[in-house]
């Protein structure tokens, strides 16, 4: 079966340091990966999306980055964390060509920046 | 550009007492939907999915979600509600950009 594994759970950065978030999938091929981050009362906003190794789709501009180095692993860094940066990172899986297939998401990251 | 609409932000009920939680989107074309539910201190999970044909969809733990192609609306029911369905409901929306858009979500609470 998949799974999905994000880490780490919780992580507290001063302002000005760098930051990187890991997502890796099992279980599937090629997966379609994404970074979404959640706010209260915002709902979930698409930051980036990749369809395969080192390609990705960015949503909105902003601090961060997202890299996909391996078939079922993808990165979100920043060279220096704002306040903003603050909230609640979601990894998340979907099937490859399908838009039948729901997204599955990792347990998330809570990002404090100090 | 695509989105999503979740109007009712926060909702409490009582035990038994029936639930519907609206959402509408925003795309003239063709368009899959989703209903999301994050219980408290747990990650999303999928609750149902419409993708063609019945538009009355229905999905774990007793909720339903009917598809309104004239309205733009895919909203959620159940009839009723537990303590237990004490959580905060997605609703998404894939028009084939490769990702989901979610709406702002509603927190939904059961008192018992």
């Amino acid at each position: 079966s998949q799974t999905i594994h994000q880490w780490p759970a919780t992580l507290v950065q001063p302002v000005g340091s760098p930051l990187s978030l890991e997502c890796t999938v099992e279980g599937t091929s090629n997966p379609n990966l994404y970074w979404y981050r959640q706010a209260a009362g915002r709902g979930l906003q698409l930051l980036f999306y990749s369809v395969g190794i080192g390609q990705i789709s960015s949503e909105v501009p902003q601090n961060l980055s997202a890299s996909r180095p391996q078939d079922r692993q993808f990165i979100l860094s920043s060279k220096k964390l704002l306040l903003s940066d603050s909230g609640f990172y979601l990894c998340a899986w979907r099937g490859t060509g399908s838009r039948n297939s729901p997204l599955h998401f990792g347990n998330g990251t809570r990002l404090t920046v100090t | 550009a695509q989105s999503v609409s979740q109007h009712n932000h926060h909702v409490i009920l009582s035990e038994a007492a029936s639930l519907e939680l609206g959402c509408n989107y925003s795309y003239g074309g063709t368009v899959n939907l989703f209903w999301y539910v994050q219980y408290p201190g747990q990650h999303l999970q999928l609750l149902l999915k419409y993708f063609s044909g019945d538009p009355l969809v229905k999905g774990i733990k007793g909720f339903e979600a009917e598809f309104i192609k004239s309205k733009f609306s895919f909203n959620l029911r159940k009839p009723s509600v537990q303590w237990s369905d004490t959580a905060e409901y997605f609703c998404a929306a894939d028009t084939g950009r490769r990702a989901l858009t979610f709406g702002s979500g509603t927190r939904l609470q059961v008192q018992p």
